[in-house]
């Protein structure tokens, strides 16, 4: 069984075009995050939400938006793609309460997302 | 903003040699874990560190968090082709669930 999953694995578009990523987990986590990975490999957190709430909204642009219909998903909407878009993006889940695990993320497969 | 410096960024080694890599940064963090990534893949959680001093091992990985809580190392004995991949350190302070990541130590394994 797949504990997260994306969807797609690979997205090629256009500049200017509307597309969403996928993500799904089935351990019953309580927080969801989305990390960027760019071409040097570099991972940095963009969002993450705990059961449906947001908790951390780093500096991104505002043409990324969240959405988590439930604590088992979270999508990742991005309108208006620009070049520097391009990466790898990746989404986490972790525990949440007892001391610790709360920080032991579990990531997904990634999506590499092409702008051309 | 925060950061964490993570060396070396790439090692060349023999199958059977140990291998050490270490992360610091300036600010104290209360937590360090130790991620690997293999190519076309998510990073998958090695070792995670919660007590200042503590080391830790699983199977032939062993990490440390640092006494002043702002340094840790990863040590791999006995190194085998499957090691090779990309580790990152990652930090966290505070109880967000906010990770800092290590720019990454690419590791290739010559049989």
């Amino acid at each position: 069984d797949t504990a997260v999953s994306q969807t797609p694995k690979y997205l090629v578009t256009q500049m200017g075009n509307d597309k969403s990523i996928k993500c799904e987990q089935n351990l019953g986590h309580d927080t969801m995050y989305w990390y960027k990975q760019d071409s040097k490999k570099f991972l940095k957190i963009m969002f993450s939400y705990n059961n449906k709430e947001l908790i951390i909204n780093e500096t991104v642009p505002n043409r990324f938006s969240p959405k988590s219909p439930d604590k088992a998903h979270l999508n990742l909407h991005i309108n208006s793609l620009e070049l520097g878009d391009s990466a790898v993006y990746f989404c986490a889940s972790s525990p949440e309460g007892l001391a610790g695990l709360y920080n032991e993320q579990f990531f997904g497969p990634g999506t590499r997302l092409t702008v051309l | 903003g925060q950061q964490l410096n993570q060396s070396p960024q790439s090692m060349f080694i023999q199958e059977g040699e140990d291998v050490s890599m270490n992360c610091t940064s300036s600010s104290i963090f209360n937590t360090w874990l130790w991620y690997k990534q293999d190519p076309g893949e998510g990073p998958v959680l090695l070792i995670a560190l919660y007590k200042a001093g503590e080391l830790t091992s699983n199977g032939r990985l062993t990490a440390q968090f640092g006494i002043t809580r702002k340094d840790s190392f990863l040590n791999i004995s006995a190194s085998i082709p499957s090691d090779v991949g990309i580790y990152f350190c990652a930090g966290q302070r505070g109880n967000t669930g906010k990770l800092i990541f290590g720019q990454g130590t690419t590791l290739q394994v010559k049989p």
